[in-house]
């Protein structure tokens, strides 16, 4: 189906282990984004990219690793996981410019023990 | 620093009442605004988007305003239903990239 997925939806890790979230799309969008929610924050842009092998650091960077090999997939990192990397993460899309409308998957709930 | 405000924080009303949230931004350049709903669990769907040049767009029950002079944004919600109970996200961009409001919490009781 077209679309943008995540992959799992639900994970639970413990401190200090390697972690990876998985996004794709099918829409062929060139504009990929990482965003985490958290109560009293709203969304908060960790990592996005702009095209295949170019990604750029958003607002909370730190902790985090991707990539971007292939324009269809944006996978997250998480090198060793720490509590407060709990969280619900969205990974998102957008056609052309980055100010474009941006197309949301549906979310990884994450909870680092 | 680009920032954008939202208020209320949570709003509660009853069924088919009307209600307005604000959005106050200090973004700049500014490219467009957006408003972006998000039901529980699920991610945020974009309403409606604004330009420099509109002051008003609708969407159904919707309709969200702009005053880029005073750099303030609103979305109206016409007779409101129980689907509309999810938190209302503001998003405004400049030319590189977008910032996003808190939200809003709205509940719609019966």
């Amino acid at each position: 189906d077209a679309g943008i997925t995540q992959s799992p939806r639900y994970k639970i890790t413990e401190t200090g282990r390697q972690v990876t979230l998985m996004c794709h799309q099918t829409w062929s969008h060139s504009y990929m984004f990482w965003y985490r929610q958290d109560l009293g924050h709203g969304l908060r842009l960790i990592y996005y990219s702009a095209a295949a092998d170019i990604t750029d650091k958003g607002e909370v960077p730190d902790g985090y690793v991707v990539s971007r090999s292939k324009t269809e997939n944006f996978p997250l990192t998480l090198e060793s996981a720490t509590r407060s990397q709990t969280s619900v993460y969205f990974c998102a899309s957008s056609p052309g410019q980055v100010n474009n409308e941006q197309f949301f998957g549906p979310g990884t709930r994450l909870t680092v023990l | 620093k680009n920032q954008v405000e939202q208020s209320p924080q949570s709003l509660i009303i009853l069924e088919g009442k009307n209600c307005t949230l604000q959005c106050n931004y200090t973004v700049s350049p500014f490219s467009n605004l957006r408003w972006y709903k998000q039901d529980t669990g699920r991610g945020p769907v974009s309403l409606t988007i604004m330009t420099f040049s509109e002051n008003t767009k609708s969407n159904g029950r919707y309709t969200a305003t702009l005053d880029a002079d005073t750099k303030q944004s609103s979305l109206h919600i016409t007779a409101s239903q129980l689907s509309d109970s999810a938190s209302y996200i503001c998003v405004v961009s400049d030319p590189y990239i977008p910032t996003f409001g808190r939200g809003t919490s709205l509940i719609v009781h019966p």
